[in-house]
């Protein structure tokens, strides 16, 4: 099956700084890829998805970028700030008889420091 | 964005007791949904594939017969943890999509199980 490896587990910046967490995955079937931030006792919120016909996507401060012969994809948060910090979870998730279901990387712990 | 809602938000029981765990698709349809569960601290792991009319799909490692899935509408699946112990105190969380939108899954807000 799918295994997807998130790096780094934790990551602090100072306000103002720039947040990059990569994520492999193992399955070429693979074609879709969401990020999610993740509140302590909250459901997983999506932030920015891509999907594999895509080489980057940006929206705001956040940006997803996929390298599908390396079989990487990463998140930059440009200009954080406080309210950043969360945990984040990349994801990968395969078409036909998989439509729908997500493997999640292990998460990494954002802490933006004021 | 679609609605998927999770009911109870929270639940503490007694070892050895049954828990049931709805999760609805407020505004779209669902053949199938998914639920995930999530230990303190760790990642979601899928447990199965709830298949609306049919039996759902259970990942590797999870016991059917413990946990109970019922997808008997395509707005209503449901999970019951059979004899509940400690071990199984956990976030549990399921995922839903409509029919139609390509890949962009719907999380419902989680049930709190706490096993006593």
């Amino acid at each position: 099956g799918e295994n997807v490896e998130q790096h780094p587990s934790t990551l602090s910046v100072q306000e103002g700084d720039s947040a990059v967490i990569k994520c492999t995955y193992s399955d070429s079937a693979s074609n879709y890829f969401p990020w999610y931030k993740q509140e302590l006792g909250k459901r997983p919120q999506l932030i920015i998805d891509i999907r594999s016909n895509v080489g980057e996507k940006k929206d705001q401060r956040i940006a997803v970028t996929l390298n599908k012969t390396a079989k990487h994809f990463s998140l930059h948060i440009t200009e954080t700030q406080p309210e950043d910090s969360a945990v984040y979870f990349c994801a990968a998730m395969k078409g036909g008889t998989s439509y729908g279901k997500l493997t999640f990387g292990q998460g990494t712990i954002l802490t933006v420091h004021p | 964005g679609a609605v998927v809602s999770q009911h109870p938000s929270r639940v503490i029981c007694k070892s050895g007791t049954s828990v049931k765990i709805e999760c609805r698709s407020l505004d779209f349809q669902a053949t199938t949904m998914f639920w995930y569960r999530q230990f303190p601290k760790q990642s979601l792991m899928l447990m199965a594939t709830s298949n609306e009319g049919s039996k759902a799909t259970y990942e590797q490692g999870v016991e059917k017969d413990k946990f109970l899935i019922n997808h008997a509408s395509l707005t209503l699946s449901t999970l019951t943890v059979t004899s509940a112990h400690p071990e199984d105190s956990s976030f549990y969380i399921c995922s839903a999509g409509p029919t139609g939108v390509y890949n962009e899954q719907f999380f419902g807000p989680g049930t709190r199980l706490t096993v006593l």
